[in-house]
């Protein structure tokens, strides 16, 4: 079946760790995004790509890393550098680099925890 | 969209009834808009969407009501299931702003049965 798949769902972090967090789709978008997802709010926007070796800020890219060397593949790295990593992170797809297009596909999370 | 901070506003409603879930928006040139459902630990599902040309739309027991007068957006779910229990977002884009899709604060509904 075609999807999103994040990977690890659960992930434990000591302070000053880097980690990355793994997202691959196989539907052939265009288009794919990271979230940050705190608890009781809205989805806010880390990164996205629109095209394989490109990547543009979103409004909370401070202490994060994207690459995009594949059109499948879009980790997203959580550096020591972030204050706040505690989260909830979403990665998602859209068929086309334009929004007003089509839907975001989402997939199922990743939860880090920095101890 | 809300921002409500920590504590998400929640709608309780019986099995059968219909709900309506609210979200406000704040810019005036967004064009396009999407509700998403969202269960306990899984990423969110597109569930509607409506752009600025209509003022409603009509999906498999959902309804989208746009008034950009106001700039105010429902979504409506008849016969609520206790399938329907999860958050729900509603999501706005500006034609100009490219990929960047802003998030209301989100909406919990519990389903009683």
């Amino acid at each position: 079946d075609g999807g999103i798949t994040q990977s690890p769902k659960y992930l434990f972090r000591k302070e000053g760790q880097n980690v990355t967090l793994s997202c691959e789709q196989n539907l052939n978008h265009d288009a794919m995004y990271w979230y940050r997802q705190d608890p009781g709010q809205g989805l806010r926007l880390i990164y996205y790509s629109q095209i394989v070796n490109d990547f543009q800020k979103g409004d909370i890219a401070e202490g994060y890393s994207v690459s995009r060397e594949k059109k499948e593949s879009f980790p997203l790295t959580v550096t020591s550098a972030q204050k706040n990593p505690t989260a909830f992170y979403l990665c998602a797809s859209s068929i086309f680099a334009s929004m007003n297009t089509g839907e975001l596909f989402f997939g199922e999370g990743s939860r880090l925890t920095v101890l | 969209g809300e921002s409500v901070g920590l504590h998400l506003p929640t709608l309780s409603v019986q099995e059968g009834d219909n709900s309506i879930i609210n979200c406000a928006y704040s810019n005036s040139a967004s064009d396009y808009f999407i509700w998403y459902k969202q269960e306990s630990g899984k990423g969110p599902q597109f569930i509607i969407d409506i752009r600025s040309n209509m003022d409603k739309r009509q999906g498999q027991r959902v309804t989208v009501l746009l008034n950009k007068t106001v700039k105010h957006l429902s979504l409506q779910i008849a016969a609520t299931q206790p399938g329907d229990s999860a958050v729900y977002f509603c999501a706005e884009i500006e034609g100009n702003a490219g990929n960047m899709l802003t998030f209301g604060g989100g909406t919990r509904l519990m389903v009683k049965p």
